[in-house]
C-alpha cells in the first residue's frame, strides 16, 4: 500500500500489555521508529530499529520487526496511565524524511 | 532552550490572510523539518531544509506555502490567502542531519483558518 498503516484506537487496562501494529510501505526504508505524542505536546522518539534487526527491546519496550510482511509492532509491559498517548510509527525511506502513519491512540484505564 | 521551539503555539486567522510560522531548531542540527498534522491524519512531510542545499520542497500541497531557513537557524513557514483546509497543527523538527538520526520535534503550532 502507498500508506503507513495503524489501527487508530487500543484500550488496555492498567498492567496490562499493550502491541500497537504497524504496517510500512517500502521494504527497503532503514530505519523504522516508534514516536509517542503526548496531549498538547510534540513528538518524542521512543524508540527505533534498523532494518537488519528482528526485534529490539529497551525496558518495558519491546520493537518486532517483520521484512516479509512489513509489519512493525511496538509491545508496552506493565502499561501504565501516563503511556496513554497517540503512538506514530514511521519509516526512514532513505531520503531523511520519515513517513508517519495516523497514530494510534492508547488509553490506559486504573 | 535545549529543544525545538516554534511560535506562536496557536494562531487563529481569517480566511484569505497571510501566516508565518517560526521554527527555533536546537543549535547545531543542520537539518529541518517542516509537516503538517490534520485531525485525525497522520503527519505528512512539508519542506526540508540540510546545510547549504537547496530544500526539499516536494511535500508542499500549493504554492501558497513557502519556507525560508537563515543559514542554519532560523525557519518560517509562510502560507499566503488561507483557507480553511489548511488549519492543522504545524510541526518543527530539527536533527543533526544524517540519514537515521533521531529527529527531535517542538511543541507545533495549531493553526485556525476561520
Amino acid at each position: 500500500g502507498e500508506d503507513v498503516e495503524q489501527s487508530l484506537f487500543l484500550s488496555v487496562r492498567e498492567g496490562d500489555s499493550s502491541v500497537i501494529n504497524c504496517t510500512y510501505t517500502d521494504s527497503s526504508s532503514t530505519y523504522l521508529y516508534w514516536y509517542k505524542q503526548e496531549p498538547g505536546a510534540g513528538l518524542q522518539l521512543l524508540t527505533y530499529i534498523f532494518s537488519n534487526m528482528d526485534m529490539k527491546q529497551d525496558q518495558r519496550l519491546t520493537v518486532l520487526l517483520n521484512k516479509k510482511d512489513k509489519h512493525l509492532s511496538l509491545r508496552i509491559a506493565d502499561t501504565q496511565t501516563g503511556d496513554s498517548a497517540i503512538y506514530f510509527c514511521a519509516e526512514d525511506k532513505g531520503y531523511s524524511t520519515l513517513t508517519f502513519g495516523k497514530g494510534t491512540m492508547l488509553l490506559v484505564s486504573p | 532552550g535545549a529543544g525545538v521551539s516554534q511560535s506562536p503555539s496557536n494562531k487563529v486567522t481569517e480566511k484569505g490572510k497571510d501566516v508565518e510560522l517560526r521554527c527555533d531548531p536546537i543549535s547545531g542540527h543542520t537539518a529541518l523539518y517542516w509537516y503538517r498534522q490534520r485531525l485525525g491524519q497522520g503527519l505528512e512531510f512539508l519542506i526540508y531544509f540540510q546545510g547549504n542545499s537547496a530544500p526539499d520542497k516536494s511535500g508542499l500541497p500549493s504554492d501558497r506555502f513557502s519556507a525560508e531557513r537563515t543559514g542554519e537557524s532560523v525557519s518560517t513557514l509562510t502560507i499566503q490567502r488561507t483557507q480553511q483546509e489548511d488549519s492543522a497543527v504545524y510541526l518543527c523538527a530539527s536533527s543533526v542531519g544524517l540519514a537515521g538520526n533521531e529527529q527531535f520535534f517542538g511543541p507545533g503550532t495549531r493553526l485556525t483558518v476561520l
